[in-house]
């Protein structure tokens, strides 16, 4: 199993343009999400979805889009990019069975910077 | 505002020494995690407590959740260069929402 495999590594982009955050999991877990990881600031959520076709918004959702067509992916959609947006992703899952307490598997992260 | 508060935020000390960090806060949490991460990498569990006053060991790391569950402590015994890392705390909210601490980061000097 690849486990949680996040797409790209880094990126860089201008202030306005657009870009797509790819995120996908071998592990048939019901539970994915994205969190956005600052410095002194620790994981904040963005979204969340609890199976595919459910999504839900978490602690900072605004500027950012998603969406849960199949089990595997859970794409994180930038519309406008901002320089406030740069940051490090991480993408998670689970299986879901004890309301987020169970492990949550991240994957390696996608830096970015928004100039 | 965070809601969980994590200290200390640093914290660098020699290989042998212990050291506790703690997590708190002025909420209760259904449950609390314990996660460890590595540069360029993601978090990765340690432990999930659920129950108030609940310790749980991991080889040389003691895990408390307080009795209130808004609170929780860790706990490195003789500590290694291998422990160095980002040490952060998630509190259970409510459904499938975890709130994140903002982190100590550990350095063990040889």
């Amino acid at each position: 199993n690849a486990g949680v495999t996040q797409t790209p590594k880094f990126q860089v982009l201008k202030t306005g343009q657009s870009m797509t955050l790819q995120c996908a999991q071998d592990m048939n877990h019901e539970y994915m999400s994205w969190y956005r990881q600052d410095p002194g600031m620790g994981l904040r959520l963005i979204h969340y979805s609890v199976g595919a076709g459910i999504t839900d918004q978490g602690e900072v959702p605004n500027g950012y889009n998603v969406s849960r067509s199949t089990t595997e992916d859970f794409p994180l959609r930038l519309l406008s990019a901002a320089p406030s947006q740069t940051s490090v992703y991480f993408c998670a899952s689970s299986y879901g069975t004890s309301g987020g307490a169970e492990t949550q598997y991240f994957g390696p992260g996608t830096r970015l910077l928004v100039l | 505002t965070q809601l969980l508060e994590q200290s200390p935020q640093f914290l660098s000390i020699q290989e042998g020494e212990n050291l506790t960090v703690y997590c708190n806060s002025s909420s209760v949490f259904s449950s609390l995690q314990w996660y460890r991460q590595e540069p360029g990498e993601g978090p990765v569990l340690l432990v999930t407590v659920v129950t108030g006053g609940e310790v749980k060991k991991l080889k040389r790391l003691t895990f408390q959740f307080g009795d209130a569950r808004k609170d929780s402590s860790l706990h490195i015994t003789a500590a290694q260069p291998g422990d160095t890392g980002l040490y952060l705390c998630a509190g259970v909210r409510s459904s499938y929402k975890l709130i994140f601490g903002s982190g100590t980061r550990l350095l063990v000097r040889p």
